[in-house]
């Protein structure tokens, strides 16, 4: 049973535009959603959270959207660069279990010249 | 220069053969944890550790086996039980077991021939 789904596995974007990746859920219990960015053989790393009593965090050319009645979540990139190519993860968690994060299964953005 | 280590980056075995993969942090960090990431899936939980000398299984714990005996160590056993092991390994940690956002080691990519 998937809890966290990223139905796009990939995602072309230029130069400058922007990148929309998107995240659902179906645990309701989830409370804290968290990006991270993956190069190849490497490790994530931690890029951007959010609180669900908030709907909207940023970070410079990241910010993240919350839609808890959607069960949504989206990371948006503004302008988009060619080092933002990589695999986007998504995860979750709830109050009292910060440590078990549920991972969705990634997006690969790639950003053309 | 803190951070968290895995050695080796490539390793390979037998089928049938047990084989240990490291994880080091010097973060101080209490709570630290093993996933697994598969082609085309996200990262899924083996183990983890809120402390030294405790830990609990994760999503798929099955044919795996884990020791906190020391603070910044968290070795991984992946035994001949597991039925696939050829993955790409993950290490990661968290300042405490109430701490979110996770750090990961640079992942060891086991192949079992």
């Amino acid at each position: 049973d998937q809890q966290v789904k990223q139905n796009s596995p990939s995602l072309s974007v230029q130069e400058g535009r922007i990148s929309i990746l998107n995240c659902d859920y179906t645990n309701s219990m989830f409370d804290y959603f968290l990006w991270y960015k993956k190069y190849p053989a490497e490790g994530p790393t931690f890029l951007i959270s959010i609180s669900s009593i908030k709907d909207k965090n940023e970070d410079g050319r990241f910010t993240v959207f919350l839609n808890k009645s959607a069960k949504h979540l989206s990371l948006h990139i503004v302008p988009s660069q060619p080092g933002d190519s990589a695999v986007y993860f998504c995860a979750a968690t709830r109050g009292g279990t910060a440590s078990k994060l549920t991972f969705g299964t990634g997006t690969r953005l790639q950003v053309t010249l | 220069d803190g951070g968290i280590t895995q050695s080796p980056k490539y390793l390979f075995r037998k089928e049938g053969q047990n084989v240990t993969l490291s994880c080091e942090q010097n973060l101080n960090h209490d709570a630290m944890y093993w996933y697994r990431q598969d082609p085309g899936q996200g990262l899924r939980l083996i183990y983890y550790s809120q402390i030294v000398n405790d830990f609990q299984k994760g999503d798929i714990a099955e044919g795996y086996s884990v020791s906190r005996e020391k603070k910044e160590s968290f070795p991984l056993t992946v035994t001949s039980a597991q039925k696939n092991p050829t993955a790409f390994y993950l290490c990661a940690s968290s300042i405490t077991r109430h701490s979110v956002e996770q750090f990961f080691g640079p992942g060891t990519r086991l192949t079992v021939l």
